[in-house]
Order: C-alpha cells, then structure tokens, then sequence
C-alpha cells in the first residue's frame, strides 16, 4: 500500500501568520489527494479534494497544490478557527491510505 | 444536506462482536458507496472497509478480511459494520463516510465527503 507522510507533525502558528502543511507519498498518486480538517471530538470534514479543488464552503484562504508524491496545503491569515489537525489522503491506489495529521496549534 | 447519523458507544469483551449502524439521508443512497474509517485514540484515519450499496458489494482492508462484515440495507438507507473476535487494539471511534466522487463507485479508493458523528467502540478485557 502507498504510505503517506506528513511534516511536520505540528506547526505552531500565530493567528494572522500564513501555514504550510505537507504531505508526501511513497509512490505517485497523480493528482488523487484529498486534504481533512479533524477537531478535537469531532469527524473529519473534507476541505480539498483532486490536490486542489475547495469543497463548497471551504474558505479561500485554504489552497492546496502539487502533484505525483509531493503536496501542500497553505493556509494564508490563519483564523482561530483553524487550529485543528489536518490530514492527507491519497485515493489513487487501493487501499486508500491517510498521512499521520499535522496538528497545527497556537503559538 | 446529505446526514449520516451513526448508533451509539459501545464496549465490548474481548473476543466478542460489535455491530454499529449509520443512517443516510438527503442523498441518493442506492447510488452511494459507503466506507468505515476507525480512529484510535490520538491516533491517526485508518481505513477498514466499505461497500457498493447498489450492488450490495463490499471491500476490506486486508487486515480486517475475515472478522469485517460491511452491508446496507436498501428498504431503510441504512449502512451497517460487524467486527468481530475484538481485541484491545480495536479500541476507536468508528466512522462511517460517503465517498465524495459519485463516478467512482469503488470501495477504496476515494475520498470522502460526508462523514458520521464517529461512534466510540471499547473493548474490555
């Protein structure tokens, strides 16, 4: 199976400051990657999908980029809303397989 | 709004069976497919399983072939997961999740636009 990484395991962000998020797979997965929003008690709620695409209702200020094995997620003017642990998810090749979450806190 | 609404926490002994259900509506649920995700705790997304429910087909995770039963019950919209022979490493909450592309019904391989509240599973010994 393609294992997912992601770095780093947490960002300590001032809210107002800009985050970068990365995600990197063993093997390709073209541009089958979705990004997740997990807060604490809560279910993942999906933010991106096909690398770059915003769910309806994600804001603007989350984008995601890359292709084959390497992604980011940049969130720009973090809000404190934001502080949340954000996983990746590769859907190019069964089993689809999650990153181990960058969990992004206050600084 | 699509909702997927799951059953209750649940403990178990180890060695026994645990069944939870998830409830969809506002979809169009005989042309969804549906997943399980668990996550233990502080843990990370783990995928186990999922099924076609218009086909009634299902898929598993290889680590869970053989003690996961996956199935929908069309009359009711509901989507159900059996795990069985618990041990303690199944402690988690249990997802269930629709998957987000509707031309790519494949159990698997795709993402995952509507989630469950998550139901908490704990096994005691």
């Amino acid at each position: 199976e393609i294992v997912m990484t992601q770095s780093p395991a947490t960002l300590s962000v001032s809210p107002g400051e800009r985050a970068t998020l990365f995600c990197r797979a063993s093997l390709s997965v073209n541009s089958n990657l979705a990004w997740y929003q997990q807060k604490p008690g809560q279910a993942p709620r999906l933010l991106i999908y096909d690398t770059s695409s915003r769910v309806s209702g994600t804001p603007a200020r989350f984008s995601g980029s890359g292709s084959g094995a390497e992604f980011t997620l940049t969130i720009t003017s973090l809000q404190s809303e934001d502080f949340a642990t954000y996983y990746c998810q590769q859907y190019n090749k069964w089993p689809l397989t999650f990153g181990p979450g960058t969990k992004v806190d206050t600084k | 709004q699509v909702q997927l609404v799951q059953s209750g926490a649940e403990v178990k002994k180890h060695g026994s069976s645990v069944k939870v259900s998830c409830k969809a509506s506002g979809g169009t649920f005989n042309s969804d497919t549906f997943s399980w995700v668990r996550q233990a705790p502080g843990q990370g997304l783990e995928w186990i399983g999922g099924i076609i429910v218009m086909f009634g087909m299902a898929n598993y995770a290889p680590n869970f072939r053989g003690r996961l039963i996956v199935t929908a019950d069309r009359s009711t919209n509901m989507v159900y997961m059996e795990l069985s022979s618990l041990r303690s490493d199944d402690t988690a909450v249990y997802y269930c999740a629709r998957n987000g592309d509707p031309t790519m019904a494949v159990v698997g391989a795709n993402y995952f636009d509507y989630w469950g509240q998550g139901t908490p599973v704990t096994i005691s010994s």
